[in-house]
């Protein structure tokens, strides 16, 4: 079956801008969680959702946001774009079925490069 | 405070050796804890998964321990290849609700 898919690939953007990364979970996976991957930091995690409801949420500030579909589809936006926000974003899908740990299946990334 | 560390500097072995990967943890109480695999560019890969109530767990090459008393896990590949060179992660949820903490990671380097 197709993994989760992560569009777009590479962005470059301006400081102050805004940009909205897109997620497409694996089919039948309700679960979506969004992290951020720097060298000095590693992989930090933003938030997750399941069946369109934020259940976690990381230590990030408000200008991290995001949303998920019913179609299990996700978003995430950052606003007001900082040179720090330059980081490998990637989005993993799992069954998330209630307190069940599960594997996480990631995709490759969007690398947003903030100038 | 809470704390996933593994090794920071990169492991280097030589083929057909036996890697060995240290995950130590501070502060959590997980009941799962998992391990990845990251190439250069690509996101993570699950390899393994092992719960509290499990000691060992085995998967082709790969052997995961896991000691709640000690609060460290270790991850195992026998039989190395140069193909296994990558970036190693643990990862444990403290929520149950897909929160991932990771650790920093360990790069693993096997020459021929």
């Amino acid at each position: 079956k197709a993994g989760v898919t992560q569009t777009p690939r590479y962005l470059i953007k301006t400081r102050g801008q805004q940009v909205t990364l897109s997620c497409s979970p694996i089919s039948g996976h309700r679960s979506v969680s969004w992290y951020q991957q720097t060298p000095g930091q590693g992989l930090q995690f933003l938030f997750e959702y399941f069946s369109e409801t934020q259940r976690n949420k990381g230590n990030f500030p408000g200008r991290f946001s995001g949303r998920q579909f019913s179609n299990s589809r996700s978003e995430m936006n950052v606003s007001t774009l900082e040179l720090g926000d330059s980081a490998l974003y990637l989005c993993a899908s799992s069954t998330g079925q209630g307190m069940v740990n599960t594997e996480a299946f990631f995709g490759q990334g969007t690398r947003l490069t903030v100038v | 405070s809470q704390k996933i560390e593994q090794n920071s500097e990169a492991l280097n072995i030589q083929e057909g050796k036996t890697a060995t990967l240290t995950c130590n943890y501070t502060n959590y109480s997980p009941a799962y804890l998992q391990w990845y695999r990251q190439d250069p560019g690509r996101g993570p890969v699950f390899l393994l998964l092992i719960r509290e109530n499990e000691k060992e767990k085995r998967k082709e090459r790969l052997k995961v321990t896991f000691d709640t008393t000690l609060k460290q896990s270790l991850f195992h590949i026998t039989a190395s290849q140069p193909a296994d060179s990558a970036t190693y992660l643990c990862a444990l949820d403290p929520t149950g609700f897909q929160k991932l903490v990771f650790g920093t990671g360990t790069r693993l380097l096997v020459s021929p």
